[in-house]
């Protein structure tokens, strides 16, 4: 098993562009989540969903959207970026009944 | 909604010593509590973990134990190695997805 993964693993982009970032997992996996990570300030959620069809919002969702079309898939995207939203982004899963699996992250810079 | 606090933030200790990490937390409905160690560029990966209706738990050289009435649990590492060195996080969640992580502890183990 792959576990989670996750892409691109580093991107730039500039005030206002818009992009996707990719998680999959192959451990069937009902609940996924998207977690930003910023010095001094450990891991904030941004969305959830556990199940196919299924989202919900974190502790910060603004500027972010995700859909769950898929067990397998939960991609989160950036509607405009903003340079606030520099960070290092993490995609997990977990079977609903322990500890979650993270992916190795994707850092994003917005300039 | 829940809110984690960590402490220390840093923690230096001599290899062979024994590392303590304790963490708060202030919603009383919170019934799960994991342990998560990132090593450098990587995803945080789960070490133990505890629910509300154990008081403490051991794994070889780690161990937690909570107090659900103070409303604290901590993270005890004995005989740390060097390889222990890494940043460590304690979180607390009423629903698996819905995760509050504490800012972190940054443990390095001098040989």
């Amino acid at each position: 098993n792959a576990g989670v993964t996750q892409t691109p693993k580093f991107q730039v982009l500039k005030t206002g562009q818009s992009m996707t970032l990719q998680c999959a997992q192959d451990m069937n996996h009902e609940y996924m989540s998207w977690y930003r990570q910023d010095p001094g300030m450990g891991l904030r959620l941004i969305h959830y969903s556990v199940g196919a069809g299924i989202t919900d919002q974190g502790e910060v969702p603004n500027g972010y959207n995700v859909s769950r079309s898929t067990t397998e898939d939960f991609p989160l995207r950036l509607l405009s970026a903003a340079p606030s939203q520099t960070s290092v982004y993490f995609c997990a899963s977990s079977p609903g009944t322990g500890g979650q699996y993270f992916g190795p992250g994707t850092r994003l810079t917005v300039t | 909604g829940e809110n984690v606090e960590q402490h220390p933030s840093t923690l230096s200790v001599q290899e062979g010593d024994s590392a303590v990490i304790k963490c708060t937390y202030s919603d009383s409905a919170s019934n799960y509590f994991p342990w998560y160690k990132q090593e450098l560029g990587k995803g945080p990966q789960l070490i133990i973990d505890i629910r509300s209706n154990v008081g403490e738990k051991k794994d070889q050289r780690i161990a937690v134990t909570l107090n659900k009435t103070a409303k604290h649990f901590s993270l005890h590492i004995t005989e740390t190695q060097p390889e222990d060195s890494a940043v460590y996080f304690c979180a607390a969640s009423t629903r698996n997805n819905d995760m509050r992580f504490g800012a972190g502890t940054r443990l390095t183990v001098k040989p």
